[in-house]
């Protein structure tokens, strides 16, 4: 079946730190792959998306991550992580009418 | 813009009665609205798709007599949990789409229900 699978369901960085947040992705064909954060008891906000236009994807609040086919990855990553950045984060895929596949999701923790 | 709200944001609600969320996006039409059913410290599973004005499709293992979804207008659906027992606990999220781009979905604020 196709999906993506987050590697790590928890990841703790001090404050300051590079936050890289790993997602595999299963499939033959390069697919839409979004990133996804969610705050505590909230709904879900799109931080980025790959729609094969550039492999390098920059999205909000910092946040970019690179779809290497190679690899199958689209792995999150942000330069410097700040104590806001705390959440859940979930790497997704499209699938079939026009749905969206959630990963498992990793939950990010800062540090001071 | 691309604002959804949910109504109630939080419930609660003895076993065997019924609950009614809704979903509106507020600035947009929204031609296909999603529901989404989220256990703690899990993802979202897809419960259903609604297109305005036509029957829902259910994802495999959800019950459409329990988890009844109404897409009365471009800017509302319900999603009524009949007959609510504890194991419906949980936090359900809707989310609404234009249908100009694909994948495009604005997520709602979610709505805890907790069934006693």
């Amino acid at each position: 079946a196709q999906s993506v699978t987050q590697l790590g369901s928890h990841v703790s960085v001090s404050e300051g730190a590079l936050v890289l947040l790993r997602c595999n992705y299963s499939s033959s064909v390069p697919p839409y792959l979004f990133w996804y954060v969610q705050y505590p008891n909230q709904g879900l906000q799109l931080l980025l998306k790959y729609t094969s236009a550039a492999t390098l994807v920059k999205g909000i609040n910092g946040f970019e991550a690179e779809f290497k086919k190679s690899e199958t990855s689209f792995h999150l990553t942000k330069p410097s992580a700040h104590m806001s950045d705390a959440a859940e984060y979930f790497c997704a895929r499209g699938s079939s009418a026009s749905k969206i596949i959630f990963g498992s999701g990793t939950r990010l923790s800062i540090r001071p | 813009g691309a604002v959804v709200s949910q109504h109630p944001s939080w419930v609660i609600c003895k076993s065997g009665t019924s609950v009614k969320i809704e979903c509106r996006s507020l600035d947009f039409q929204a031609t296909t609205m999603f529901w989404y059913r989220q256990f703690p410290k899990q993802s979202l599973m897809l419960m259903a798709t609604s297109n305005e004005g036509s029957k829902a499709t259910y994802e495999q293992g959800v019950e459409k007599d329990k988890f009844l979804i109404n897409h009365a207008s471009l800017t509302l659906s319900t999603l009524t949990v009949t007959s609510a027992h504890p194991e419906d606990s949980s936090f359900y999220i809707c989310s609404a789409s234009p249908g100009t781009e694909p994948y495009e979905q604005y997520f709602g604020p979610g709505t805890r229900l907790t069934v006693t």
